[in-house]
């Protein structure tokens, strides 16, 4: 299995240019996340999807659109990328939280590398 | 109080000794926290999840305090791959979907 797999690795858009970072997982994970990583800041959450058909926001969703394409799948996408989405960008999965409410153990991807200048 | 808060490290250890490392948390209604393991360059991993009052795994041990809402994560006889970033995680939002990493603490273990 590969696990959680990210397209492309790295990445370098000029200010205003679009793009979409793919993300998929070979786990039959019902839900899946896209998060930003900046020096200091730590792993922000930007949209979830909790299963297929399904997408929210999360802490930081401002400029950017996902799609769950598949239960597999998962896409985000920056319309008119500003040097403040320079980041470091993760995809991960996890089964649903369980009966009780408690949470699942996501799993991530190798993350993909995005610079706008 | 933070919702996710670690000490800011970083921790310089010799081989062979024991560290610890604490992390408070702010949403009382969590069930099940985690510790991730983040190399440099390299996606977060999970090291162990804690669901009661505690976990051990080998030289790994977490333990849970709810009442005063913190996590510990202790590591025996530190090895020089156990140099890492580690990432103190806490469920928040509704239905557990979403995770709140802490900022993490960095542990680098020298010959």
């Amino acid at each position: 299995n590969a696990g959680v797999t990210q397209t492309p690795k790295f990445q370098v858009l000029k200010t205003g240019q679009s793009m979409t970072l793919q993300c998929a997982q070979d786990m039959n994970h019902n839900s899946m996340y896209w998060y930003r990583q900046d020096p200091g800041m730590g792993l922000r959450l930007i949209y979830y999807s909790a299963s297929e058909g399904t997408t929210d926001k999360g802490e930081v969703p401002n400029g950017y659109n996902v799609s769950r394409l598949n239960k597999r799948e998962f896409s985000l996408r920056l319309e008119s990328a500003a040097p403040s989405q320079t980041s470091v960008y993760f995809c991960a999965s996890s089964e649903a939280p369980t009966s009780g409410g408690a949470a699942d153990t996501q799993y991530f991807g190798p993350g993909t590398r995005l610079t706008v200048l | 109080r933070k919702e996710v808060e670690q000490d800011p490290g970083p921790f310089n250890v010799p081989e062979g000794a024991t560290v610890a490392f604490n992390c408070t948390y702010s949403n009382s209604a969590s069930q099940s926290f985690f510790w991730y393991r983040q190399d440099c360059r390299k996606e977060p991993k999970l090291l162990m999840s804690v669901y009661s009052s505690g976990n051990e795994d080998g030289r790994f041990t977490a333990q849970l305090n709810r009442a005063s809402q913190y996590i510990s994560l202790l590591i025996r006889d530190s090895k020089l791959s156990d140099s890492a970033t580690y990432l103190c995680v806490v469920p928040s939002g509704a239905g557990s979907y979403q995770l709140t990493f802490g900022k993490g603490t960095k542990l680098s273990v020298i010959p």
